[in-house]
């Protein structure tokens, strides 16, 4: 299984864009890339997904490098909510059953200033 | 509304005992995952369930079992041969291909 590695900790000010990076060097063709965050105590929630090109949604927008062995995660206008922890994992997308392991690596915890 | 819900939030159990955690959903989804978090660390999965009466094991599957009697269920039991058990389970659901959406959690803590 390819494996992620993220930055243990971030911080950024209120109101303030925030990129948060992930290397998947050892990606293959067939994986996507997902993002979920974790606030405290509570299960992660899905954030957005890519495979190739960069992806836009309410919550946030993800880009691709070319090479497909990094990734960045931007959340537009931080919020005191978006204190979390975001993990990056990597989902093989030719699995026939259309079930899957997601791999959680200890992901990037996200300290926002008001 | 759809969900997934699991209960009770917290348990408290003595050693040796076998305790199950239960998982429900009214998300039409077929597959159903464990998965058990320990402090500061990702989530690691114990089993997974693709349809009704099928299950594999995950990568920490020893001293858990599991069963997949109904679409909407799958209970996972924590035995007395799970050598560390006090940790935060989560449940989640997904259909083909879909990401996961996951329970509230349940921590246990076995004294």
């Amino acid at each position: 299984d390819a494996k992620t590695t993220q930055p243990n900790s971030m911080e950024s000010n209120e109101e303030e864009p925030v990129h948060l990076p992930c290397n998947h060097s050892t990606i293959s063709g067939t994986d996507y890339i997902h993002w979920y965050r974790q606030l405290p105590s509570q299960g992660p929630e899905y954030v957005i997904h890519g495979l190739t090109s960069n992806v836009n949604n309410r919550m946030a927008s993800l880009a691709i490098a070319e090479d497909r062995k990094s990734s960045t995660l931007i959340l537009h206008r931080a919020t005191l909510r978006d204190a979390a922890v975001y993990y990056c994992i990597l989902r093989d997308g030719h699995r026939g059953s259309g079930t899957y392991k997601y791999i959680f690596g200890t992901g990037t915890r996200l300290k926002v200033l008001a | 509304d759809g969900g997934i819900t699991q209960s009770p939030k917290y348990l408290f159990r003595k050693e040796g005992q076998n305790v199950t955690l239960s998982c429900e959903q009214n998300l039409n989804h077929d597959a159903m995952y464990w998965y058990r978090q320990d402090p500061g660390q990702g989530l690691r999965l114990i089993y997974y369930s693709q349809i009704v009466n099928d299950f594999q094991k995950g990568d920490i599957a020893e001293g858990y079992s599991v069963s997949r009697e109904k679409k909407e269920s799958f209970p996972l039991t924590v035995t007395s041969a799970q050598k560390n058990p006090t940790a935060f389970y989560l449940c989640a659901s997904s259909i083909p291909w879909g990401e996961q959406y996951f329970g509230p959690g349940t921590r246990l803590t076995v004294t």
